[in-house]
Parts: C-alpha cells; structure tokens; sequence
C-alpha cells in the first residue's frame, strides 16, 4: 500500500545535539512538506519542497534544516539552533499537476528533549 | 496572508447529539481550496473533505455535513448523532489554488478538540 512513513514514532534529544527525523513516501508525489504541531496552535508549516534538489522554508524554518536528494525522501534536521524543539511533527505529500488531490500525512515523529 | 480561525478550543457532547464545528478564514486569493482534517489520538491526520472556492454546495457524507458559505467565509462541520469514536482533533484548513511559490501550503486553524461522552 502506498502512504508516508516517518521514524521514529518516539525520539528523545539532549540539550545541544542535532537530531534527523525520517520521512519516507511511495506515493510517487512532487511536493513534501514538514509541520509542527503544538498544543493550542494547530500545525505550522516548517519547509516544503517541491521537487527535487529545491525547498523553501515556511513559517517556522529557524532552527531547522532539510534535504531532497531523492523523490521519496525529505528528512527534517533539528539543530541545536532550535531553542523549543519538543513538539509532534508531520510529514506530508501531495501531487502536482492540473489536479490538486490534497495531502496525506504520515503518522508523526513526537519529538521530547530531556 | 491565509488566516484560519477555529473559535472553539473544545467541545464536550454526549453520544447522541449533534455538534457543529466552527471555521472562518481568510485569504486574498480569488481561488482556493478547504479542507477538513481529523486526528485521533494516534497522531495521524484524517482527511475528510475538500472544497473548491468555486463549489459553494453543501456536502453529505453518512453523519458528517459540511457547510460552505462563502459571503461570511466560513466551512463549518456538523457531525449528526455523535458517538465516542467521533472523539478527536478536528482540523480546519486552506490552500491557494495558483502555481508559483505558493502552490499547495495548508494553512490549518488552531483545531477543536472534540469529545464525545457515552
């Protein structure tokens, strides 16, 4: 079946280190996405990516850095820049084209930094 | 810039009765999409429905009824007859419907959580 998978589920930081959460899609879809969930505010968009080789940030880039190597792919680095990283975090897909057929999320990354 | 507002933080029911979740946005753009998400509590977002900016219709499925009223720019969501596996995190949101730059960015509400009670 096709669909989005983000590893881990639970991921646990230290104080000043660098983490890397795993997004992974066979949907065949151009367009990536990385958002943030918090308590009370919904999810925010952190970067995008449209194809390969190219990304944007969103709203709440700092602290924050991706990569698209590869179609399927669009890890999210936090870096120890990001001062509040503890959160849930969503991948996401669409396609492109002269449709536009929505997102489907993958099940979330809940980030805890101890 | 898109805004999404979900006035309602949470909503308790009880089995049986009807809710209705609220949702007004804002957007400059002329053509766009909305949509409804849902999350249980494993995390994972549920897309419900999407409507296009030029479908002013309103929508049902089973329990579920969306309706879009673009003169007061508003989505609103009725759940007929809840139950307990209605509880959850439901999320408003927008997208452009344009190319550019901005092609495909959702805007979500800040989410209403939604318990049902038996």
């Amino acid at each position: 079946d096709g669909g989005i998978t983000q590893s881990p589920k639970y991921l646990f930081r230290k104080e000043g280190q660098n983490v890397t959460l795993s997004c992974e899609q066979n949907l065949n879809h151009d367009a990536m996405y990385w958002y943030r969930q918090d308590p009370g505010q919904g999810l925010r968009l952190i970067y995008y990516s449209q194809i390969v080789n190219d990304f944007q940030k969103g709203d709440i880039a700092e602290g924050y850095s991706v990569s698209r190597e590869k179609k399927e792919s669009f890890p999210l680095t936090v870096t120890s820049a990001q001062k509040n990283p503890t959160a849930f975090y969503l991948c996401a897909s669409s396609s492109q084209g002269t449709g536009y057929y929505g997102y489907t999320f993958g099940s979330g990354t809940r980030l805890t930094v101890v | 810039a898109q805004k999404v507002t979900q006035a309602q933080t949470e909503i308790s029911v009880v089995e049986k009765e009807d809710v209705t979740l609220d949702c007004v946005y804002e957007t400059r753009d002329t053509t766009y999409y909305l949509f409804w998400y849902k999350q249980p509590p494993s995390g994972e977002l549920v897309f419900l429905i999407r409507r296009n900016s030029f479908d002013e219709q309103n929508e049902i499925s089973g329990r579920y009824s969306w309706n879009f009223q673009k003169s007061t720019s508003s989505f609103n969501f009725t759940i007929t007859a809840s139950q307990v596996v209605d509880s959850a995190v439901y999320f408003c949101a927008l997208s452009p419907n344009a190319g550019g730059t901005s092609y495909g960015k959702l805007t979500f509400g800040q989410g209403t959580i939604l318990t049902v009670h038996p």
